[in-house]
């Protein structure tokens, strides 16, 4: 069955970058967007920016864009998610989700999160 | 930039139908997803195109539509339904995916 493992717990000082993995499996990675949302801690989930697998094509959420990028290696069936100049108030649970099959805005399949600590 | 409003809470008894709004403009024009989300763990879609179940996703929950709101409905609340839930839709451009602020349901 599809599968996203996302990569480990991370500590960062502010005004560091991060960059945050999300292997897939079960699935042909090309054939599905994938997006990242996060939660702070005690928070609502915002979503931060998708990407197609298949052709590189990005959307980014207005108040991240400058900070973000997002890739991926379809070698190795993973999307990457860099975000830079890192403050406190980024810190939170990053997910990434697959997008449904045909669907460019419903996600079916999440990964099991990465904690990013922003922290001096 | 879009937002989409949901009510910070719903407390309903078990067997009784929890129903949870959402409200955004562009609405009429995309469609809504609603998210399931327990104390740590990672959100689970149940209603996806405003009214659609996925595989694996109990009957009790059920999605509809009507203008600028979209609605989920739980029927027959169980316990284990008590958490987190989240709309989610895009602007009217369709570039920007954007959650609602959740709604914890309680369940008396």
């Amino acid at each position: 069955q599809a599968q996203l493992v996302q990569s480990g717990p991370e500590v960062k000082k502010p005004g560091a970058s991060v960059k945050v993995s999300c292997k897939a499996s079960g699935y042909t990675f090309t054939s599905y967007g994938i997006n990242w949302v996060r939660q702070a801690p005690g928070r609502g989930l915002e979503w931060m920016g998708w990407i197609s697998p298949y052709n590189g094509v990005t959307n980014y959420a207005q108040k991240l864009q400058g900070r973000i990028t997002l890739t991926t290696d379809t070698a190795t069936a993973t999307a990457y998610m860099d975000l830079r100049s890192l403050r406190s108030d980024d810190t939170a649970i990053y997910y990434c989700a697959r997008n449904l099959d045909g669907d460019p805005y419903g996600m079916d399949v999440w990964g099991q999160g990465t904690t990013v600590t922003v922290s001096s | 930039s879009y937002d989409l409003t949901q009510p910070p809470s719903v407390s309903v008894s078990p067997g009784q139908t929890a129903r949870i709004t959402c409200s955004g403009d562009a609405l009429p024009k995309q469609y809504a997803y609603w998210y399931q989300q327990k104390p740590g763990q990672a959100p689970l879609l149940v209603v996806y195109k405003d009214v659609k179940r996925p595989s694996g996703i109990p009957a009790r929950f059920s999605g509809s539509s009507s203008g600028t709101t979209v609605t989920l409905a739980i029927s027959g609340v169980q316990a284990e339904d008590e958490a987190d839930y989240y709309c989610q839709s895009a602007d009217s451009s369709g570039t920007y995916r954007v959650f609602g602020g959740g709604t914890k349901v309680t369940v008396l």
